[in-house]
């Protein structure tokens, strides 16, 4: 059974700080991996999406990046923190070649 | 671009009533896959329904949606809402490009009273 883990769970962090959150699926090879932004109480807005290592699009940058360094692992960061970024962040996975999306635990955000 | 179109904010009813969430879509792919996904409180989203085929009714625990090409509408309903209903519910559309991911209604906030 695949299993997809986020860390950190939940990160308090300053205005101008750096942010590294990850995403690990195990158990399938070569998914398609996505980000999602959640702004409390907000719709899911859609970040960047994988289907390869090494390769990432972005769909909505809101200042940040991602990156895909091994093909069971999604990171998303940015240099400098936005109070704007607070938030549920959210990794995602699917099938090669299948539409529906399976959402990992998240992460909650919070900058002051 | 792709839109999804639904229920606006906050739907409130008493538990054993029927509850009804609409949702429409735009796009240029004459065969889209439509979901349904449900977020209770401090959790992530959840797949609850898919769809692809016209007039072709899908039900998974309850619920039940059936996407009507003809209006770009895949409603979700539910004969009786129970307590552990209360959720928000999203929409949620894909196009032909399944690598792109999926385009999101602003969700759909539901009470269930006792």
């Amino acid at each position: 059974a695949q299993t997809i883990h986020q860390w950190p769970v939940a990160e308090i962090k300053a205005v101008g700080s750096p942010l590294s959150l990850g995403c690990t699926i195990k158990g399938k090879s070569s998914p398609n991996l996505y980000w999602y932004w959640q702004a409390t109480g907000g719709t899911l807005q859609q970040l960047f999406y994988s289907i390869t290592v090494g390769q990432v699009e972005s769909v909505v940058q809101l200042n940040l990046s991602a990156s895909r360094p091994k093909d069971d692992q999604f990171i998303l960061s940015t240099e400098k923190l936005l109070l704007s970024h607070s938030g549920f962040y959210l990794c995602a996975w699917s099938l090669e070649q299948s539409y529906e999306q399976y959402f990992g635990p998240g992460t909650r955000l919070t900058v002051l | 671009g792709d839109s999804v179109t639904q229920t606006e904010g906050l739907v409130t009813l008493t538990e054993g009533l029927p509850v009804m969430l609409n949702c429409t879509y735009q796009t240029i792919y004459s065969n889209p896959f439509l979901f349904w996904y449900v977020q209770h409180l401090n959790e992530s989203p959840r797949l609850l329904l898919k769809s692809f085929t016209d007039n072709k009714r899908t039900e998974h625990q309850g619920f039940h949606a059936t996407l009507h090409k003809s209006s770009s509408s895949f409603h979700l309903q539910k004969s009786s809402a129970q307590l552990s209903d209360s959720a928000l519910y999203y929409c949620a559309l894909s196009g032909n490009n399944y690598a792109q991911g999926l385009t999101f209604g602003l969700g759909t906030r539901v009470s269930v009273f006792p």
